[in-house]
């Protein structure tokens, strides 16, 4: 079943903070989390396994509660640069395939 | 340089044909994989193939069918069972054949636009 991102959209000013969460109605396994610019190629950010630490990358980290099925995407001070739709995928267990959110569109402005 | 090849970038075809999408990669990875992409219904997956010579269907594979002669190549064949082709089709690769723990790069992509 597709996980669930919010919000759908949201709009920074260059410097500020953003979360986005993702949710499964399924217990997970891991999540992967991915940034698309218009037309182009995802971009892999960051992957986070069942039983394994925070993420982070540079700015942008990332936790992931198994409990709740959920994981959530920190951007901090954010950059121009950080514009794009963000996807997570989830993976139900060892060999199971991903399934993508629909994405969270990201703008930021000057 | 290393990477993740599908040609061709934009692809028009009249109503009624089949099409072959290609993929093509040189990172030695061992699975492959097919998604579709339609505006705000994010990533869905088509096929994926774990090994050479083997492929499982996706959530959409009504429609499409693929073949995995060779590591390096996974082509995706749009048939005119397709009802709504139109949509951005993206191939992607990962070294190890777990989809759920192995990180999934992707190609370019290639906009197939049904006349």
């Amino acid at each position: 079943q597709q996980p669930v991102q919010s919000p759908q959209a949201v709009i920074l000013r260059e410097g500020e903070d953003a979360v986005i969460n993702c949710s499964s109605s399924k217990a997970l396994y891991s999540v992967h989390w991915y940034r698309q610019k218009h037309g182009e190629a995802p971009v892999f950010l960051m992957i986070l396994l069942k039983g394994g630490e925070q993420k982070g990358h540079e700015k942008i980290s990332a936790s992931f509660n198994e409990k709740k099925q959920q994981s959530s995407l920190y951007l901090t001070a954010s950059q121009l640069s950080y514009s794009g739709t963000y996807f997570c995928g989830t993976g139900g267990g060892s060999n199971y395939k991903l399934t993508f959110g629909k994405g969270t569109l990201l703008t930021v402005n000057p | 340089d290393g990477g993740i090849t599908q040609s061709p970038k934009y692809l028009f075809r009249k109503e009624g044909q089949n099409v072959t999408l290609s993929c093509e990669q040189n990172l030695n990875h061992d699975a492959m994989y097919w998604y579709r992409q339609d505006p705000g219904q994010g990533l869905r997956l088509i096929y994926y193939s774990q090994i050479v010579n083997d492929f499982q269907k996706g959530d959409i594979a009504e429609g499409y069918s693929v073949s995995r002669e060779k590591k390096e190549s996974f082509p995706l064949t749009v048939t005119s069972a397709q009802k709504n082709p139109t949509a951005f089709y993206l191939c992607a690769s990962s070294l190890g054949a777990e989809p759920s723990t192995d990180t999934q790069y992707f190609g370019p992509g290639t906009r197939l636009t049904v006349l």
